[in-house]
């Protein structure tokens, strides 16, 4: 199975800031890599796919990085919406697998 | 609009039976795979188990193998996950959620539902 190591676990910064958070994959994967968004325990919602193009309706302070096994989800100025649970997954390989999420607060 | 509505979620007594269903609409259903993702207590999302447009492929995470069964009815536009031998490490939200293929490799979930409970427990 394909494992996917997200960075940090958890950051807090303040409203305005550049964010950056980073997943790895134990193998390569192209550029098979999405970002899910997860506000409140409600479920998650679609980010970035393929690595780095925006789902509509996303924000375009939203981008996505990376290619291969190193990947990276950038908030170019954050806001107070923000705040919620980042994950990336890659759709590579079957199983499915996720990272263990990136929580962002407000400082 | 394109949307997802899980049910039968509840409590059981580990060791129980339990079948979800993920009822589509908006979209053609027979056109994309689908799967399942639980998150459990306090904890990140999992993936479970998938399934092709057709149905004719089925994928199941090795926590689950042998014990889940995932399969669709594409005239009634509705997933379902058979779960038996349930244990309590089962227990979180399941969610279904749609990939935009009709396979389920290198796709993406672009639309997921609410989640259904479902809480093992004596």
């Amino acid at each position: 199975d394909i494992q996917m190591t997200q960075s940090p676990s958890s950051l807090s910064a303040s409203v305005g800031d550049r964010v950056t958070i980073t997943c790895r994959a134990s193998q390569s994967i192209g550029t098979y890599l999405n970002w899910y968004q997860q506000k409140g325990g409600k479920a998650p919602n679609l980010l970035i796919y393929g690595a780095s193009s925006l789902e509509s309706g996303v924000p375009s302070r939203f981008s996505g990085g990376g290619s291969g096994t190193d990947f990276t989800l950038t908030i170019s100025s954050l806001q107070p919406e923000d705040c919620a649970v980042y994950y990336c997954q890659q759709s590579y390989n079957i199983p499915v697998t996720f990272g263990g999420g990136t929580k962002v607060e407000i400082k | 609009e394109v949307q997802l509505l899980e049910s039968g979620g509840g409590l059981v007594q580990p060791g129980g039976s339990l079948r979800l269903s993920c009822a589509a609409s908006g979209f053609t259903f027979n056109n994309y795979a689908i799967s399942w993702v639980r998150q459990a207590p306090g904890k990140g999302l999992e993936w479970v188990s998938g399934i092709s447009g057709s149905g004719g492929s089925t994928y199941y995470a090795d926590s689950v193998k042998g014990r889940f069964t995932i399969s669709r009815d594409n005239s009634k536009s509705t997933l379902y996950l058979q779960m038996s031998s349930l244990r309590a490490e089962d227990t979180a939200v399941y969610y279904c959620a749609k990939g935009n293929k009709q396979t389920l490799r290198l796709g993406v979930f672009d639309i997921w539902g609410q989640g259904t409970r479902v809480t093992v427990s004596s």
